[in-house]
């Protein structure tokens, strides 16, 4: 079983809709959890962070997490052309401090005029 | 503010040689971990460093290894360099708290090439 599990994709949608991003993890301590965009040919860039259960909004984003169901999601509102990108879940589950980020395989999100 | 600036961003390398990657984080930020990109095997970490000690190490064989200095730039060596080497390697900068988990920001990265 993957640690961190995401649909790979393509996931289209039309431009204005809702796009729904969903992550799986198998750690059950894992404490943080993130979310990056990454264009082709770029590095990753971190759009949200969510450490404890609920929903995290940051304009257009909002991150929902359940550690009870081990789930985390991303739902990006009025979906743009420019949100076409990759979209990779990430979990910290080191307990003792520091950094060590498990990623899903992304998921490929296609925003369609 | 200056973001992570990694250079190269771009090296050649024939197999059997070794390879310096560097890393300068972003200003007030002590910790710098090192990722692995492929399209087989996706993002995987290699190690974390923080005030010039290895914190975390990912599950990469000892041809992989790093170092910080004490103004918190880091670079990573690869030795005896593999075909299966060729990747785009990321370092990725965080405040590195040790008693809170917080985010990490990518640089750009270095793609390496092994002929």
């Amino acid at each position: 079983q993957k640690e961190v599990e995401q649909n790979s994709g393509p996931l289209s949608v039309p431009e204005g809709a809702i796009a729904s991003l969903n992550c799986t993890y198998s750690d059950r301590v894992s404490q943080s959890f993130f979310w990056y965009r990454q264009y082709s040919g770029k590095s990753p860039e971190l759009i949200m962070s969510i450490y404890s259960n609920g929903d995290k909004e940051d304009g257009r984003f909002t991150a929902q997490l359940n550690k009870a169901s081990q789930y985390v999601s991303l739902l990006i509102r009025d979906s743009q052309p420019s949100d076409s990108a990759t979209y990779l879940c990430a979990v910290n589950g080191l307990r003792g401090g520091g950094n060590k980020l498990t990623f899903g395989t992304g998921t490929q999100l296609k925003v369609e005029l | 503010k200056a973001g992570v600036t990694q250079t190269p961003r771009y090296l050649i390398k024939t197999r059997g040689q070794q390879v310096t990657l560097s890393c300068s984080p972003i200003s007030g930020h002590r910790s710098v971990s090192w990722y692995q990109q492929t399209p087989g095997q996706g993002l995987q970490f290699l190690f974390e460093y923080f005030s010039e000690t290895q914190r975390n190490k990912g599950n990469f064989p000892g041809r992989f290894s790093g170092r910080q200095f004490s103004n918190s730039r880091s670079e990573m060596n690869v030795s005896t360099l593999e075909l299966g080497d060729s990747a785009l390697y990321l370092c990725a900068s965080s405040l590195g708290r040790r008693q809170f988990y917080t985010e990490a920001f990518f640089g750009q990265g270095t793609r390496l090439t092994v002929v």
